[in-house]
């Protein structure tokens, strides 16, 4: 039973126009957040994060939307670049959970090809 | 400075054979993840430590699987009598503490292949 949900495995978008990559949730105890990045033959790299207290948050041309209610997330990318083509995915952790700090889970992943 | 490191980067094994993935994490960071990333698939949690004391291992898969980290850097996750379905990506990550709102940063990985 999948407690995070990445239903698009791939995306294509073309230089300059915005991608924007979704997920969903299951578990309401999930408070945090975050988007990793994936280049083939290496790690996870963190992106950008957001708190369940807010329902956006923006780093340069990467913004995370929260919609808590629907239990869904998106990570906007604006301008889209070439060099932006990885695997995106979706983590969500619970602060407030006794015991088990930090560890994430992970949706299966979107791979976004950005084309020049 | 240097990232979080993995040896070997590659393992290839045979059936039943005991092997031995080991991560080095960022100096100065106290809590350090194993996860586990199959073909198509997210990362998977496996066991994570704050300092020298595993404090949540509840993903480790069985009692084939087990980690140590007896100084609190380094860390090596072992793996006995190992079976096809073992093979994945083993990623670890370091942050400064355990916290959800302490960035994780991750190795590369050690592909494990079990032939």
């Amino acid at each position: 039973d999948q407690q995070v949900k990445q239903n698009s495995p791939s995306l294509s978008v073309q230089e300059g126009r915005i991608s924007i990559l979704n997920c969903d949730y299951t578990n309401s105890m999930f408070d945090y957040f975050l988007w990793y990045k994936k280049y083939p033959a290496e790690g996870p790299t963190f992106l950008i994060s957001i708190s369940s207290i807010k329902d956006k948050n923006e780093d340069g041309r990467f913004t995370v939307f929260l919609n808590k209610s629907a239990k869904h997330l998106s990570l906007h990318i604006v301008p889209s670049q070439p060099g932006d083509s990885a695997v995106y995915f979706c983590a969500a952790s619970a602060i407030s959970y006794g015991g088990s700090q930090g560890n994430l889970i992970f949706g299966k992943g979107t791979k976004l090809s950005v084309k020049p | 400075g240097a990232g979080v490191s993995q040896t070997p980067s590659n393992k290839v094994t045979e059936k039943g054979k005991y092997v031995e993935l080991r991560c080095d994490p960022i100096s100065g960071h106290t809590a350090l993840y194993w996860y586990r990333q199959s073909l198509g698939q997210g990362p998977e949690f496996l066991i994570y430590f704050q300092g020298t004391g595993a404090a949540d291992d509840s993903g480790l898969p069985n009692d084939r699987f087990f980690a140590v980290r007896p100084e609190g850097s380094v860390s090596t996750l072992k793996i006995q009598r190992t079976e096809r379905g073992d093979s994945a990506v083993y990623l670890c990550a370091s942050s400064l503490r355990a916290a959800s709102v302490e960035t994780q940063y991750f190795g590369p990985g050690t592909r494990l292949l079990v032939l």
